[in-house]
């Protein structure tokens, strides 16, 4: 059973909609990240969370806005997306600090929300 | 920078039979890791094996073996006696330093009876 619960699973919104995706670990994990999953392409890194600072943007666009008030829990705020942005948007988290050379690298994934941007 | 490599698409292979998934990397590091994730239908990422750049032998963890060749930089997962529920997306994925991980494209696998 996973320790990284997503909500919503599945969400369809219009491109002037706002709303929010929600991660939560109880896995006492201090790092916390944002992965983008498109059709036939790499998983994406979006965003990295140290100890709930951001430590890694890595060039997503503003209309993606994270949120990390603490170490259990990250938000992904989204406004005016475009249907590109249609994704699978995959949370995970890890012990200790970001990166670092052991199995404890090992991330652990949530189910992901499948949103479609109409 | 960082580069993962996966050229198996999609692969078939019959329950009970062995299955080899190719991966290989790219990276001017000299100390780094190499993982293996499973994702099924369900869309959760399922974390297999890791093997380090200076690890010795070969990673095992029950059923998957990572079959590492650091002079080809390759890091190829074996799956032996397949079961139906194998059949998903497998992802080749590597970090260094603390840099975060790197995925390669995944190779969907499916196991038929």
């Amino acid at each position: 059973e996973t320790g990284v619960t997503q909500t919503p699973r599945h969400l369809v919104m219009g491109m002037t909609n706002k709303k929010s995706l929600k991660c939560e670990q109880h896995l006492g994990h201090n790092a916390m990240y944002w992965y983008k999953q498109s059709a036939k392409k790499p998983l994406e890194l979006m965003f990295v969370y140290n100890f709930k600072e951001q430590t890694e943007n890595n060039s997503v666009p503003s209309r993606f806005s994270p949120e990390c008030p603490n170490s259990s829990h990250l938000f992904l705020h989204l406004h005016t997306l475009q249907p590109e942005d249609s994704a699978l948007y995959l949370c995970a988290s890890r012990p200790g600090r970001a990166g670092g050379l052991s199995s404890y690298n090992e991330q652990f994934f949530g189910p992901g929300t499948r949103l479609t941007v109409l | 920078a960082q580069k993962i490599t996966q050229t198996q698409p999609g692969m078939f292979v019959q329950e009970k039979e062995a299955v080899t998934l190719d991966c290989t990397y790219d990276t001017s590091d000299q100390s780094y890791g190499l993982f293996w994730y499973k994702q099924p239908s369900s869309g959760e990422m399922i974390f297999l094996i890791y093997q380090g750049s200076y690890d010795e032998q070969n990673a095992t963890e029950g059923r998957y073996s990572l079959n590492f060749q650091k002079a080809r930089k390759s890091a190829n997962l074996v799956i032996s006696a397949s079961q139906l529920g194998d059949s998903a997306m497998y992802f080749c994925a590597m970090n260094s330093g603390y840099s975060t991980l790197t995925f390669g494209k995944g190779t969907m696998l499916l196991v038929s009876p």
